[in-house]
């Protein structure tokens, strides 16, 4: 069974940082482009970046360009979101997805809670 | 960038009833229109893609249609495990876009 566990989650003040972790298994994770998805409390899905399954080509939404990076460990089979210069609007569930057919969103993590606060 | 609308933002129905979900999108994204399922307190679940693909697992009273700019998700006999909220999702540009979602609930 294709698992996913995001890890990393917590309170941040505005201005810092963070690194997001999730442990892929039950699959080839090398195999798989992948990707993170947020959503605010009582919001919707926003997607935030995908990384393709090599780690060559990575893809950004413009509201975290240049402060989010993804990449991935296939050797660890383990895909990771570093955040700098965080936002109170980066408040989020995160959620760590496989990516489908095309660049659908496969299998979905339980999800780990980011929160910029001072 | 493209944005998908979705119609209505609620729609009450009752168990057994058939439910008829609208999503547009502001620029043809061909047939790469993904639909999820969420209910509270979890993760989404995909359940539709490449417009009209079922996911694995996905009960046959999901069906999908549409291509270009219109797309609908009809959920042909509603069962209690069903109220939740749907979202569509393209993946013909970048970047990725969502809609605003679609509450069902029980009438």
């Amino acid at each position: 069974e294709m698992q996913l566990l995001e890890s990393g989650g917590g309170l941040v003040q505005p201005g810092g940082s963070l690194r997001l972790s999730c442990a892929a298994s039950g699959f080839i994770f090398s195999n798989y482009a992948m990707s993170w998805v947020r959503q605010a409390p009582g919001k919707g899905l926003e997607w935030v970046s995908s990384i393709s399954g090599a780690g060559i080509g990575t893809y950004y939404a413009d509201s975290v360009k240049g402060r989010f990076t993804i990449s991935r460990d296939n050797s660890k089979n383990t895909l990771y979101l570093e955040k700098n210069s965080l936002r109170a609007e980066d408040t989020a569930v995160y959620y760590c997805v496989t990516v489908g057919s095309g660049w659908s969103f496969g299998v979905w993590g339980k999800g780990t809670t980011v929160t910029v606060s001072s | 960038e493209i944005v998908m609308t979705q119609s209505p933002a609620t729609l009450s129905v009752s168990p057994g009833e058939r439910a008829t979900l609208s999503c547009r999108a502001s620029q043809s994204v061909s047939s790469n229109l993904a639909w999820y399922q969420q209910k509270p307190g979890q993760a989404p679940r995909l359940l539709i893609y490449g417009a009209s693909t079922r996911a694995t697992g996905v009960p046959a009273r999901f069906s999908g249609s549409g291509s270009g700019t219109e797309f609908t998700l009809t959920i042909s006999s509603l069962q209690s495990e069903d109220f939740a909220v749907y979202y569509c999702q393209q993946y013909n540009n970048w970047p990725l876009t969502f809609g605003p979602g679609t509450k069902v609930d029980i009438k």
